[in-house]
């Protein structure tokens, strides 16, 4: 069974940076590209970013370009999602998912929450 | 970027009942879209790709359709466990997006 656990969110001020995990167990991590999808409090789905196996291709929703990094750590079975000069519009929970172009399996999401 | 719309943005139904949701895209998609169920508090759920295909272990009373700009998800028979908000996700160009969602609660 895939299981996928986020953390390392919480709260943090505008301008300010956050680094999310995931730690992924039950699939051969290194074989699949892997996503961030974030949802805002009380809205709908946002795609974040994407990642390939090896780690070299990412893709970026506009509004995150410049700002966050996706990552990865193949022995680790980690992923991860580094956050700078964050908005309050970047508020949300912040779902790790494995991607096959749609997202097949998801963790339980990490809230971030970007206040003064 | 490809726009995605669902309709009806909510409704109600009951138990039993035969349920469709549309999703249309703003521009053709050939058969790039999946359906997700998503209940209060948890994680969404992949239900279908490839507009028709069902994910595993997914019910097969769930069943989608369509290609182009215009898609459906059946729900044949209503189950309690059904109650959940329905969003489509296109997966034709990035940045990948998905429809603003679907509610269906009771009646």
């Amino acid at each position: 069974e895939v299981q996928l656990v986020e953390s390392g969110g919480g709260l943090v001020q505008p301008g300010g940076s956050l680094r999310l995990s995931c730690a992924a167990s039950g699939l051969t991590f290194s074989n699949y590209w892997m996503s961030w999808v974030r949802q805002a409090p009380g809205k709908g789905l946002e795609w974040v970013a994407n990642i390939n196996q090896g780690g070299s291709g990412k893709n970026y929703v506009d509004s995150v370009k410049g700002r966050f990094t996706i990552s990865r750590d193949n022995a680790e079975n980690s992923l991860f999602l580094q956050m700078d000069s964050l908005r309050a519009e970047d508020t949300a929970i912040y779902y790790c998912a494995k991607f096959r172009d749609y997202f097949e399996n998801w963790g339980q999401g990490a809230l971030v929450t970007v206040s003064s | 970027a490809i726009q995605m719309t669902q309709s009806p943005s909510s409704f109600s139904a009951s138990t039993g009942d035969r349920v469709t949701i549309t999703c249309r895209a703003s521009q053709g998609i050939s058969s790039s879209l999946a359906w997700y169920q998503q209940k209060p508090g948890k994680a969404p759920k992949l239900l279908v790709y490839g507009a028709s295909t069902l994910q595993s272990g997914v019910p097969s009373r769930f069943s989608g359709s369509g290609s182009g700009t215009d898609f459906t998800l059946t729900i044949s028979c209503l189950q309690s466990e059904d109650f959940a908000t329905y969003y489509c996700q296109q997966f034709y160009s990035y940045p990948y997006t998905f429809g603003p969602g679907t509610k269906v609660d009771i009646k």
